[in-house]
């Protein structure tokens, strides 16, 4: 069963940082595509960044492009998400997902971390 | 980039009942790369539904999905209690690039 936890979540000030990771387990993480898609309050799902099994490719969403940097260590079954230059609109719940074969769908997801940026 | 807009916003129906979503892309998915999840509070959100008609493993058969090109429906039958929930579709383009629809939120009349 894939079972994927995220954690690193918590509140920062604008302009600040902070790195989330999801600890994968019930699958052969380097050999699937992972994801990261957040929820703001009261809004839907959006997608924010995606890397490959090997972590040679990597694509961000406009809103977080230049400041977001997606990584992987496959030796510890982690992702991560560094985010930096953080914003107001960026407080939502980042989830860690699992992409399917065919990068086109994610079939296996976390319960999210929830990240506040505020003054 | 595609548009994904969902409808409706809500949908009040009742145990039993049957329950039709519809899902409309701004321009043509390509290889029908449509997906349907349902998100509960404070939950991950689940995968039901790939390739548009797909049902993702575990998922009953009284969840389906149809549709091609840029009008895509997810169809309940019998609804459970355990249905009520926000569902959103999801497509993928070359780019490569994800994007979700805004929801709709499926509740108890």
């Amino acid at each position: 069963e894939v079972q994927l936890v995220e954690s690193g979540g918590g509140l920062v000030q604008p302009g600040g940082s902070l790195r989330l990771s999801c600890a994968a387990s019930g699958f052969t993480f380097g050999t699937y595509a992972m994801s990261w898609v957040r929820q703001a309050p009261g809004k839907g799902l959006e997608w924010v960044s995606f890397i490959s099994g090997s972590g040679s490719g990597t694509y961000y969403a406009d809103s977080v492009k230049g400041r977001f940097i997606i990584s992987r260590d496959n030796s510890k079954n982690t992702l991560y998400l560094q985010m930096n230059s953080l914003r107001v609109e960026d407080t939502a719940a980042y989830y860690c997902a699992k992409a399917g074969s065919s990068w086109a769908y994610f079939d296996g997801w976390g319960q999210g971390t929830l990240v506040t940026v505020s003054s | 980039e595609i548009v994904l807009t969902q409808s409706p916003g809500t949908l009040s129906l009742s145990p039993g009942d049957g329950a039709t979503l519809s899902c409309r892309a701004s321009q043509s998915v390509s290889s029908n790369y449509l997906a349907w999840y349902q998100h509960k509070p404070g939950q991950a959100p689940r995968l039901l539904i790939y390739r548009a008609s797909s049902r993702a493993t575990g998922i009953p058969d009284r969840f389906s999905g149809s549709g091609s090109g840029t009008d895509f429906t997810l169809t309940i039958s019998r609804l459970e209690p355990e249905d009520f929930a926000v569902y959103y579709c999801q497509q993928y383009s070359s780019s490569p690039l994800w994007t979700f629809g805004q929801g709709t939120k499926l509740e108890i009349k």
